[in-house]
């Protein structure tokens, strides 16, 4: 258990339907981050927040939208699905906002959209 | 051209074997990472290097700034060392991540 708690594991949905993935930081974790891994683009960083604010976004579509809310865990809700929104998506989480901490990453969330 | 390049794509050793896997990236950075994912899917962060050198078990990262490259170091392999590592970098201009495609390591028994 590295400390990161993602929810749900596995989750299958059809088109046009929207989702929430969960995140829970490592105790003492204040940076969240959000990645997409589908087979043809690999791993992909959508999100980050530190303390409740968005710190820094990457290629996150515009039907993307996340949060982190005061006791830190965060959400990330995809909405209008697509089948090419078919991917693993990790949430990791760090003690600083900046590069120079390592990170800790959950055991992701297997989206499937059918 | 991607902005991090890893090489080589797939590479297959006998246990015991030094394995190198290297990290070229294009754009200036504030950290580089190294990171393990393995079949099940799971991704552990090995390293986080911003100079230098750093040593962990049978694992070591190098990076060399000036020349903008990073290499992953295994010696004495073994079959459980099977996995995808992948290199990223931190931006030093914002937050933001980018990632290598991985490198596909499979270690013969």
């Amino acid at each position: 258990d590295s400390g990161v708690t993602q929810t749900p594991k596995h989750l299958i949905t059809a088109t046009g339907q929207r989702v929430t993935l969960r995140c829970s930081p490592r105790s003492g974790d204040l940076s969240v981050y959000w990645y997409q891994q589908s087979l043809d683009q690999g791993l992909q960083f959508l999100i980050q927040y530190y303390n409740g604010e968005e710190r820094a976004k990457g290629n996150i579509l515009e039907r993307f939208s996340a949060q982190q809310f005061p006791d830190l865990h965060s959400e990330l809700n995809l909405s209008s699905l697509e089948l090419g929104d078919s991917a693993l998506y990790f949430c990791a989480s760090s003690v600083g906002r900046g590069q120079l901490y390592g990170y800790t990453f959950g055991s992701g969330t297997r989206l499937t959209v059918v | 051209k991607n902005e991090v390049e890893q090489s080589p794509q797939n590479l297959t050793a006998q246990e015991g074997e030094f394995i190198t896997i290297n990290c070229s990236y294009s754009v200036g950075i504030s950290a580089l990472h190294w990171l393990q994912q393995h079949p099940g899917g799971g991704i552990v962060s090995l390293f986080m290097l911003s100079s230098g050198k750093k040593k962990h078990g049978r694992l070591i990262a190098t990076i060399n700034i000036q020349e903008k490259h990073s290499s992953l170091h295994i010696t004495a392999s073994h079959p459980r060392d099977s996995a995808v590592y992948i290199c990223a970098v931190g931006g030093n201009r914002d937050d933001k991540i980018i990632f290598g495609k991985g490198t596909r390591l499979h270690i013969l028994p």
